[in-house]
């Protein structure tokens, strides 16, 4: 699976939109990107996933470039509970290792 | 419940005792993985069963660590004679299929004294 590379924080105003960026340069072509988020003592939870095209749900939207080198994870309305350290992730549909790979991901803190 | 669900959810084990660890998935969930996560670190890849089979166990740091799904849903992860270095939070996840969204429990937080 290919590698991601992201900020080790950011932070953001509560109520502002958080945009976590993420690049994946060597992804392939049957990799998909992943987002997932951890809130404090508790276990990873699924956000959002996207092949090649933007796809939004209750959570958040994923924008991934043309040239699928790099994607943007776009919280519209963050809370404060929103405060998480975020894991961008790129997966094969076929073959390859069978874990997700997290990295240290992006501490989001989200400002009051 | 309807989620994923892990026991204990901390464990005081002294150096060299075993430990089980065990997870409940969501009913139906073909795949389960485990992870072991560090303080500090994101999760690390152990292992991953499809039904009762364990296709992939080659995250499983040593021959200490083993795990079993006897009849495709519940699982246990176990390690033998622990070690400091053991003292992790481990997390289980299910789902449906092997590359879709997996679904965590709150984990097993270890503690080798």
């Amino acid at each position: 699976d290919a590698k991601t590379t992201q900020p080790p924080s950011m932070d953001c105003a509560e109520g502002r939109a958080a945009n976590l960026p993420c690049n994946h340069s060597t992804i392939s072509g049957n990799e998909y990107v992943y987002w997932y988020r951890q809130i404090h003592s508790q276990g990873p939870q699924y956000i959002i996933h996207g092949l090649k095209n933007n796809e939004t749900n209750e959570m958040a939207s994923l924008i991934i470039t043309e040239d699928r080198k790099s994607s943007t994870l776009i919280l519209p309305h963050a809370t404060l509970r929103d405060t998480a350290v975020y894991y961008c992730i790129v997966r094969g549909s076929g073959g390859g290792a069978d874990g997700l790979t997290f990295g240290k991901g992006t501490h989001l803190i989200i400002q009051p | 419940g309807a989620g994923v669900s892990q026991s204990p959810r901390y464990k005081v084990a002294k150096r060299g005792q075993d430990v089980a660890l065990r997870c409940d998935p969501i009913s139906g969930h073909v795949s389960l993985f485990w992870y072991q996560q560090a303080l500090g670190q994101g999760p690390e890849f152990l292992t991953y069963f499809q039904n009762e089979a364990q296709l992939d166990k080659s995250g499983l740091p040593s021959d200490r660590f083993f795990a079993e799904r006897p009849e495709g849903s519940v699982s246990t992860l176990k390690i033998q004679r622990t070690q400091q270095e053991d003292s992790a939070v481990y997390l289980c996840a299910s789902s449906s299929d092997r590359v879709g969204r997996a679904f965590f429990g709150q984990g097993t937080r270890l503690t080798v004294v």
